[in-house]
């Protein structure tokens, strides 16, 4: 099976513009989760969704929001960027809430720079 | 906030040793993953173990987890250059349906060859 793809993989931005990143899981996976990594906070969890419903959320602003489709794609947008906003975006999927494995299997990530 | 402390932060090592890194975590586990992650790029999942488990293997990687300390700990053996990597420990502190992983500050390793 294909891992979990994120596009784009690279992304420069400025400030006070907005940004829609991707995730496909892993086919058959329809838990998808966004982390957030920066040198300073670490990895952190911003949401996950689950047949198109948002389970749980991170401690993020509204400025974070996200969405996934009927086919289990995620994206996520991120409004108004901010300097603080650079940083890692790892999507992971798994099939957890399917009656199986805990395991998630992370995507390559996009690395967001804003200017 | 990060729930998992990892130690060391940093650990420098030959070819052929063995390295050891920490984790420990605050609230009770269903269970605690590591991961590896090479410069700046995705995470790798190594190995799960679970609430109810003392010790796992796979490959060169022993874990080991003690809930009433709450701490696990990561063994690779027998170290290559290519195990030259940042590590984590990852927690699901819930148990329930949600995916919620709270990492560790992670354990950066460097094999020299």
């Amino acid at each position: 099976k294909a891992g979990v793809t994120q596009t784009p993989r690279y992304l420069i931005k400025t400030r006070g513009q907005q940004v829609t990143l991707s995730c496909s899981p892993i086919s058959g996976h329809r838990s998808v989760s966004w982390y957030q990594q920066t040198p300073g906070q670490g990895l952190q969890f911003l949401f996950e969704y689950f047949s198109e419903t948002q389970r749980n959320k991170g401690n993020f602003p509204g400025r974070f929001s996200g969405r996934q489709f009927s086919n289990s794609r995620s994206e996520m947008n991120v409004s108004t960027l901010e300097l603080g906003d650079s940083a890692l975006y790892l999507c992971a999927s798994s099939t957890r809430g399917q009656g199986s494995t805990d395991t998630q299997y992370f995507g390559p990530g996009t690395r967001l720079t804003v200017l | 906030s990060q729930q998992g402390e990892e130690d060391p932060q940093a650990l420098s090592i030959q070819e052929g040793e063995n390295a050891t890194m920490n984790c420990s975590y605050k609230t009770s586990i269903n269970n605690l993953q590591w991961y590896r992650q090479n410069s700046g790029r995705g995470l790798v999942h190594l190995i799960l173990i679970r609430s109810n488990e003392r010790e796992k293997h796979s490959g060169r990687l022993r874990v080991t987890l003690d809930t009433s300390k709450k701490s696990s700990s990561l063994l690779i053996t027998a170290s290559r250059a290519a195990d030259t990597a940042s590590y984590f420990c990852a927690t699901d502190p819930h148990g329930g349906a949600t995916n919620k992983l709270i990492f560790g500050t992670g354990t950066l390793l460097a094999v020299q060859p």
